[in-house]
């Protein structure tokens, strides 16, 4: 499958920081998610982008797809610590597997 | 609301043996896949299903097998286990087509010892 460039890799931060990430691709997907994962669980679906330009906010996190519909990013304001975990964006072209990035690991100090 | 269904959470196999994981998706989903995650990499895609067939392939080994069944529950069977099997298995599931969101499960921890 296609992989996705995520960046940056790791975030160390304060409470109250806001972070931001992104993900690349060379081919362009029809939706774009982003997941959250903690250690040891399955992913757990933040956002869900479905049209280039679209911009989506889900509480203190906003996520857009990309108007070449290559790339998103995600924005969490206000950052607290149990933003905690590994942020994964995926591309999905409809009937296809989700194609990850390699992961952004939040660590959150209060 | 109901989740993805994973069973077993935990399985420890033996080098050889076989192993059988399941996975009961969302009500009404029509479409399974199937990742395996190890230490610290990302899921990676090993095989997935709409209405009962085949709709895509990954990386899946030929020791590996799956299916969706009639009532949409899938299972991955793997066969003459490595140490390299000892993975987080995902199941995922989602309807099929445009605008569509996948939904994991909690997985299972496989051990092959």
């Amino acid at each position: 499958g296609q992989q996705l460039n995520q960046s940056p890799q790791s975030m160390f931060i304060q409470e109250g920081e806001d972070v931001s990430m992104n993900c690349t691709s060379s081919s362009i997907f029809n939706t774009w998610l982003w997941y959250k994962q903690e250690p040891g669980e399955g992913p757990v679906l933040l956002i869900a982008l479905y049209k280039a330009g679209e911009l989506t906010s889900n509480g203190r996190l906003t996520a857009q797809f990309g108007i070449t519909r290559k790339d998103s990013f995600l924005n969490i304001s206000a950052s607290i610590p149990s933003d905690v975990g590994i942020y994964f964006c995926a591309g999905q072209n409809s009937g296809y597997a989700l194609n990850f990035g390699k992961g952004t690991s939040l660590l959150v100090t209060p | 609301a109901a989740g993805v269904i994973q069973s077993p959470r935990h399985l420890i196999k033996e080098k050889r043996e076989t192993a059988t994981l399941k996975c009961y998706p969302i009500p009404r989903h029509d479409t399974v896949y199937w990742y395996q995650q190890g230490p610290g990499q990302d899921p990676q895609f090993l095989i997935s299903f709409y209405e009962k067939m085949q709709s895509d392939k990954g990386s899946i080994p030929d020791r590996f097998s799956a299916q969706q069944f009639s009532d949409y529950h899938s299972e991955l069977n793997m066969s003459s286990l490595e140490l390299g099997d000892s993975a987080l298995y995902f199941c995922a599931s989602s309807l099929y087509g445009f605008n569509t969101e996948a939904f994991f499960g909690q997985g299972t921890r496989l051990t092959v010892v």
